[in-house]
């Protein structure tokens, strides 16, 4: 069974960083390109990141750009999300997401968010 | 603001049709795969529909997708209450360079 399982989570202030993980079980992770999809309180889906399966290849939002770090480490099934800068409207459920379909881009496994809260 | 436009919300009666339209431009739609998702609140997003009409495996066949030009829909039939949930549509923009999400529609079964 795929699983993904988001950690790192918790509270953050302005200016501060936190360090999101994503470990993934049940495939073969090293041959999946992943992403990070944040969801705001009250608000929809926001995507924030993607690396490539080796990892040489991201692409970012504008909205996390110089400020959020993709990585990741095939040897151990982890995803990353560095995160600096913070920022208020940064408070979100953050997500990663695995591309099952990669032509097409659609993320086929999710896992259960970790929540993020940045507040002085 | 989201690139993609979707209704805030729709509602429709048990065992009847629904559409939810996603409205983009040549950058976005026009020119990539709609992706269709599923979110009850609380929990994680559920892929509906990839490729603009694809069903993955294990999704019901009452979920539909189609795509003209620079827009899409995604149709239910035989609308249940556990349908009840959040819809969005995705794809990539090609100005951006990153993958776009509409709004979100809410659908309410009567």
């Amino acid at each position: 069974e795929v699983q993904l399982v988001e950690s790192g989570g918790g509270s953050g202030q302005p200016g501060g960083s936190l360090r999101l993980a994503c470990v993934a079980s049940g495939f073969t992770f090293r041959k999946y390109e992943m992403n990070w999809v944040r969801q705001a309180p009250g608000k929809g889906l926001e995507w924030l990141s993607y690396i490539s399966s080796s990892g040489d290849t991201t692409y970012y939002a504008d909205s996390v750009k110089g400020r959020f770090t993709i990585s990741r480490d095939n040897a151990n099934n982890l995803l990353y999300l560095q995160m600096n800068s913070l920022r208020a409207e940064d408070t979100a459920v953050y997500f990663c997401a695995r591309e099952g379909f990669s032509a097409y881009i659609a993320f086929d496994s999710w896992g259960q968010g970790t929540q993020v809260t940045v507040s002085s | 603001q989201s690139v993609l436009t979707q209704p805030p919300s729709v509602s429709e009666a048990p065992r009847q049709r629904v559409t939810i339209s996603c409205s983009g431009s040549s950058s976005n739609i026009g020119n990539n795969a709609v992706n269709w998702y599923q979110q009850v609140p609380g929990k994680a997003p559920k892929l509906l529909i990839y490729y603009d009409t694809l069903l993955p495996s294990g999704v019901s066949d009452r979920f539909s997708g189609s795509k003209s030009g620079t827009s899409a829909s995604l149709a239910i039939s035989g609308l249940q209450s556990d349908d009840e949930a959040d819809y969005y549509c995705a794809t990539w923009d090609d100005s951006l360079n990153g993958v776009v999400f509409g709004g979100g529609t809410k659908l309410t079964v009567l």
